[in-house]
């Protein structure tokens, strides 16, 4: 069975600096997608970012990007020049390359300050 | 476009009763997903449509869970006999491909069983 760790329940950032929000996971499959999600309060999710096992290089979107370690199943998002708007719930997911569930970690609550 | 849509929003209700929860998803969007997420966790996977085929159920608790799409678009999770620890928020999500690798998650209703 796979499962995801998100082991920094909360993390907090001031405006315009870096952060970065540290997943790891376990599984015995070689292909598979990895994903970041956040989930603003009282709002409902949405897709920040998704990576593919198979590829080597690193996803990235905008102000956000991935450090994915397949030997050490890690896979750490980062998000640059933080905004206040920033400020919300990050899920770390797995799904098998098959498709079907989505297997999310405990989330890490990000706050953004002024 | 119109994104995924949940209704109630809110529910309360009391222990025993049955409840009835809808999802509508996007249009066109062949796979649906449900979630159930409880306070201050991550979302876990209760169940998931390819059109109107239930392709797996795994999640489900209990067999007071239930869960419809017969014409492959609305889809209704029941819950029968609501016990308190069916207090959380039902997530729904859809996606365009058959395999949900990319889902667009509705607001979630938020069911409390006093």
């Amino acid at each position: 069975a796979q499962t995801v760790t998100q082991s920094q329940p909360e993390m907090s950032v001031q405006e315009a600096e870096t952060v970065t929000l540290s997943c790891t996971y376990d599984t015995s499959e070689n292909n598979y997608y990895l994903f970041w999600y956040k989930q603003p309060p009282s709002r409902q999710m949405i897709l920040v970012i998704r990576q593919e096992a198979y590829k080597q290089q690193n996803a990235t979107e905008n102000r956000f990007s991935v450090n994915f370690q397949k030997a050490a199943k890690s896979f750490s998002l980062k998000i640059s020049d933080s905004q206040l708007g920033d400020t919300a719930m990050y899920f770390c997911a797995f799904m098998r390359v098959q498709g079907g569930k989505l297997i999310f970690g405990q989330g890490t609550e990000l706050s953004v300050k002024p | 476009g119109a994104g995924v849509s949940q209704s109630p929003r809110y529910k309360v209700a009391k222990r025993g009763q049955d409840v009835a929860l809808r999802c509508d998803p996007i249009s066109g969007h062949v796979s649906l997903f449900w979630y159930q997420q409880a306070l201050g966790q991550g979302p876990e996977f209760l169940t998931y449509f390819q059109n109107e085929a239930q392709l797996d159920k795994s999640g489900l608790p209990s067999d007071r869970f239930f869960a419809e799409r017969p014409e492959g678009s609305v889809s209704t999770l029941k819950i029968q006999r609501t016990q308190q620890e069916d207090s959380a928020v039902y997530l729904c999500a859809s996606s365009h491909d058959g395999g949900g690798y990319e889902q667009y998650f509705g607001p979630g209703t938020r069911l409390t069983v006093t």
